[in-house]
């Protein structure tokens, strides 16, 4: 079975501090896709980012980063130089590579407040 | 522009009856989504189509319905056996290929009475 754990619940910062989420997973599968997702207070979700099991170079976009680590299962979030309008729950995902379409396990997600 | 639709964003209805939540895409994908949120549970799946007149169960699918008669419409019907169905649902949609990521419509808010 897959599991996604992200053992922050809730995580306060001051704008312009760095803040990091972490994500841990679980998988018996080779391949397999990892996501990232943001949900404003409007609930919708937005796609971050995704990452395949078989690219582990970190990845840059703008104040955002991620770390995708095979070894200890973990791909993590960094926010650099937080602002106010990254308040949101931020989620981690992971696929499943036996249906063949990617059918999402979540995270229970992140709450991140950034205060001015 | 292209997207999905969810219709109503707020809806209350009284214990023991049907509810429909409407979910509408134009980004011509294949395979779409439901999804339950509950406060500090994440997003769970309840059912998935993959293509037309075809669809599976998803994690928690007890008392939930689907259709999908169209590509472009994938309709959530809340039954009177779900015995806690007030949440948030969210409806996604994904191209063909396999782990392309999914985009979401903006949730409907459900509330039983």
């Amino acid at each position: 079975a897959q599991k996604v754990t992200q053992a922050q619940t809730e995580i306060s910062v001051v704008e312009k501090e760095d803040v990091t989420l972490d994500c841990v997973y679980e998988t018996r599968d080779t391949t397999y896709y990892l996501f990232w997702y943001k949900q404003p207070p409007s609930g919708e979700l937005v796609f971050l980012i995704r990452r395949n099991s078989f690219d582990e170079q970190n990845e840059i976009s703008g104040r955002y980063s991620w770390n995708f680590q095979k070894s200890t299962s973990s791909f993590n979030f960094t926010i650099t130089a937080s602002q106010v309008v990254d308040s949101a729950v931020y989620f981690c995902a992971l696929s499943d590579a036996n249906s063949g379409y990617s059918t999402l396990t979540f995270g229970k997600g992140t709450m991140l407040l950034v205060s001015p | 522009d292209g997207g999905i639709t969810q219709s109503p964003k707020y809806l209350f209805r009284k214990e023991g009856q049907n509810v429909t939540l409407s979910c509408e895409q134009n980004l011509n994908h294949d395979a779409m989504y439901w999804y339950r949120q509950d406060p500090g549970q994440g997003l769970r799946l309840i059912y998935y189509s993959q293509i037309v007149n075809d669809f599976q169960k998803g994690d928690i699918a007890e008392g939930y319905s689907v259709s999908r008669e169209k590509k472009e419409s994938f309709p959530l019907t809340v039954t009177s056996a779900q015995k806690n169905p007030t949440a948030f649902y969210l409806c996604a949609s994904s191209t063909d290929i396999a782990y392309n990521e999914q985009f979401f419509g903006p949730g409907t808010r459900l509330t039983v009475l």
